[in-house]
């Protein structure tokens, strides 16, 4: 079974500073995709970015950007110039890929603060 | 964008009664839903997955007879709590595949707050 590891349940950072969120999986598949997912204390589940494995680019999205190791299975989360409004619970995720429909896998989540 | 609309938000019910749950992809078919259960403070775990016309298939350790998944349209799937217990408090979210070629991606309802009392 594949299995999301998010090592810091809890991450800080200053206002307009980076912080980057750890994320390894374990899978003996070759093709499947890599998500970030951002929860706020609404708990509506956001998407923030995703990867897919075949793809050797990192993802970027505005402030958002990814250094995905698949050899080493990491995949972690840059965030630069931090904003208040990126506090938030983090969830790393995978997703199998297939010609059906599976499910998301969830890391435990790192919960971000930004301080002013 | 594709929105999976999520209804009730919150629920209170007493002790061994049934609550019902809604998922509604609004603007695409989903013919697959997904259920999951997130405890205070804790992950997302998947209970179910709900497919169009057929049995939803569970996750080990989730009882199919306390959480049943009806999807009986292409656009609609429900999560009833039978004989709720306060131990089935928790907070319930679906999900959707939302069907643009290459996205793959999966889209969240706001989630349901229940409360069994």
């Amino acid at each position: 079974a594949q299995t999301v590891t998010q090592s810091q349940p809890e991450m800080s950072v200053q206002e307009a500073e980076t912080v980057t969120l750890s994320c390894t999986y374990d899978t003996s598949e070759s093709d499947y995709y890599l998500f970030w997912y951002k929860q706020p204390p609404s708990r509506q589940m956001i998407l923030v970015i995703r990867q897919e494995a075949y793809k050797q680019q990192n993802a970027t999205e505005n402030r958002f950007s990814v250094n995905f190791q698949k050899a080493a299975k990491s995949f972690s989360l840059k965030i630069s110039d931090s904003q208040l409004g990126d506090a938030a619970m983090y969830f790393c995720a995978y997703r199998r890929s297939s010609s059906g429909n599976t499910p998301l896998v969830f890391g435990k989540g790192t919960r971000l603060s930004v301080i002013a | 964008g594709a929105v999976v609309s999520q209804h009730p938000s919150r629920v209170i019910c007493k002790s061994g009664t049934s609550v019902k749950i809604e998922c509604r992809s609004l603007d695409f078919q989903a013919t697959t839903m997904f259920w999951y259960r997130q405890f205070p403070k804790q992950s997302l775990m998947l209970m179910a997955t709900s497919n169009e016309g057929s049995k939803a298939t569970y996750e080990q350790g989730v009882e199919k007879d306390k959480f049943l998944i009806n999807h009986a349209s292409l656009t609609l799937s429900t999560l009833t709590v039978t004989s709720a217990h306060p131990e089935d408090s928790s907070f319930y979210i679906c999900s959707a595949r939302v069907p643009v070629s290459g996205a793959n991606v999966l889209t969240f309802g706001a989630g349901s707050r229940l409360t069994v009392l």
